[in-house]
């Protein structure tokens, strides 16, 4: 079992660009929840996908999408990128039916710095 | 979202046990007590969680309060690879399950 891989594991991208972070989750998880981590701190919820639809939402402007595609996988977007959105950017895998009992489990995340 | 309290840091000698506390005083009756740990350069990786009883697995043991007040992880011998940080969650059912990290405890193991 991989577990939950995530790519790339690192990307520059310069100010006003766009981008797209990937993960696909531990096999037999069928929920994708994304977070933010800026250095020092600890993460923050930005968003959760179940059957390829947005769940819950952490407070993310609306240039943070996402997508969830029928194999279970996700894309995290961001547009319009600010210096401020430079962070480990780690994405969590769960089974739904059992979330709330059970463990998730984190990839080892994108560093993404914008210049 | 409910919060937690845990100090900022923590020192322990190799092979000691460590207790890492967290207070959780508006812990509400639908929430489960998580802990991950984040080693450096990685993603956070769980440790173990309860609700109302102590709870023990190969890594650690959770001692639950009778109120459910606090919660404290113990790490019964550390390792240097037990040296990260350590987050003390709270799992609302109710609110859909999404982790609220806090800022964590750092362990630091001496050798």
């Amino acid at each position: 079992d991989a577990g939950v891989t995530q790519s790339p594991t690192h990307l520059i991208k310069t100010r006003g660009q766009q981008v797209t972070l990937r993960c696909s989750p531990k096999s037999g998880h069928d929920t994708v929840s994304w977070y933010q981590q800026a250095l020092g701190q600890g993460p923050q919820f930005i968003f959760q996908y179940y059957e390829e639809e947005e769940r819950q939402r952490g407070n993310f402007p609306d240039r943070f999408s996402g997508h969830q595609f029928p194999n279970y996988s996700s894309e995290l977007n961001v547009n319009a990128l600010l210096l401020g959105d430079s962070a480990l950017y780690l994405c969590a895998s769960s089974l739904k039916s059992t979330e709330s009992r059970t463990e998730a489990f984190f990839g080892q995340g994108t560093r993404l710095t914008v210049v | 979202d409910a919060k937690t309290t845990q100090p900022n840091s923590m020192e322990s000698n190799e092979e000691e046990p460590v207790h890492l506390p967290c207070n959780h005083s508006t812990i509400s009756g639908t929430d489960y007590i998580h802990w991950y740990r984040q080693l450096p350069s990685q993603g956070p990786e769980y440790v173990i969680h309860g609700l109302t009883s102590n709870v023990n697995n190969r890594m650690a043991s959770l001692a639950i309060a009778e109120d459910r007040k606090s919660s404290t992880l113990i790490l019964h011998r550390a390792t240097l690879r037990d040296a990260a940080v350590y987050y003390c969650i709270l799992r609302d059912v109710a609110a859909g399950n999404k982790l609220t990290f806090g800022g964590g405890t750092r362990v630091l193991v001496k050798p």
